[in-house]
């Protein structure tokens, strides 16, 4: 798998948006970007993915660049509750022997304060 | 609400003394995974079933097994643990092999190793 780059750590202040950077300079044409967040104590909880078009859901929206080498996840207003480490994955999206895998990278650990 | 249930959520086990952990799900799904996560470190797969297929990732200590009587439960097995296997012990899940994108975790049984 591409391996991913993110900055260790990063705040926000609760209501405005988070902007959570990956770097993902050597990713394939068939891999895709996920991203996972982890709150104290708690197993990983999926977020969203995306291929190369931008990307919508309830929790957040994923921005990826042109040429596919970074996206952004962005969380439109943050809470308390958003405090957690975001990890950043690219993988191919099918399975396919240890290619459908996750593998958790170093993340961002988001702080919201009040 | 369907979910993923680990029990116990804290273990105490002796070095060397085999311990098994448990994880059940009610979600119906085919796949199930087993993470290990050390303090401040990501998640880390030790191995998957693909419904009763067990796939095992290279670097998994052989100190490690896993059992998956049916498609609700899945045990980890540690043979003899050491004080280097003290960790977070993750199971997920995801639907099916053709739909492993999103995993659903579990909260994580904490093992320490006496």
């Amino acid at each position: 798998d591409a391996k991913t780059t993110q900055p260790p750590s990063m705040d926000c202040a609760e209501g405005r948006a988070a902007n959570l950077p990956c770097n993902h300079s050597t990713i394939s044409g068939n891999e895709y970007v996920y991203w996972y967040r982890q709150i104290h104590s708690q197993g990983p909880q999926y977020i969203i993915h995306g291929l190369k078009n931008n990307e919508t859901n309830e929790m957040a929206s994923l921005i990826i660049t042109e040429d596919r080498k970074s996206s952004t996840l962005i969380l439109p207003h943050a809470t308390l509750r958003d405090t957690a480490v975001y990890y950043c994955i690219v993988r191919v999206s099918n399975y396919g022997g240890s290619q459908g895998n996750l593998i958790f990278g170093k993340g961002t650990k988001l702080s919201v304060k009040p | 609400d369907a979910m993923v249930i680990q029990n116990p959520r804290y273990q105490v086990t002796q070095f060397g003394k085999p311990v098994t952990l448990s994880c059940s799900q009610t979600l119906n799904h085919n796949v199930m995974y087993w993470y290990q996560q050390k303090s401040s470190q990501a998640p880390k797969l030790l191995f998957h079933y693909y419904d009763k297929d067990f796939n095992n990732e290279a670097d998994t200590p052989d100190n490690f097994q896993s059992r998956r009587p049916n498609t609700s439960f899945c045990f980890l097995d540690i043979r003899s643990p050491g004080l280097g296997d003290a960790a977070m012990y993750l199971c997920a899940t995801s639907r099916d092999i053709h739909q492993t994108y999103e995993q659903y975790f579990g909260p994580g049984t904490r093992l320490t190793v006496t």
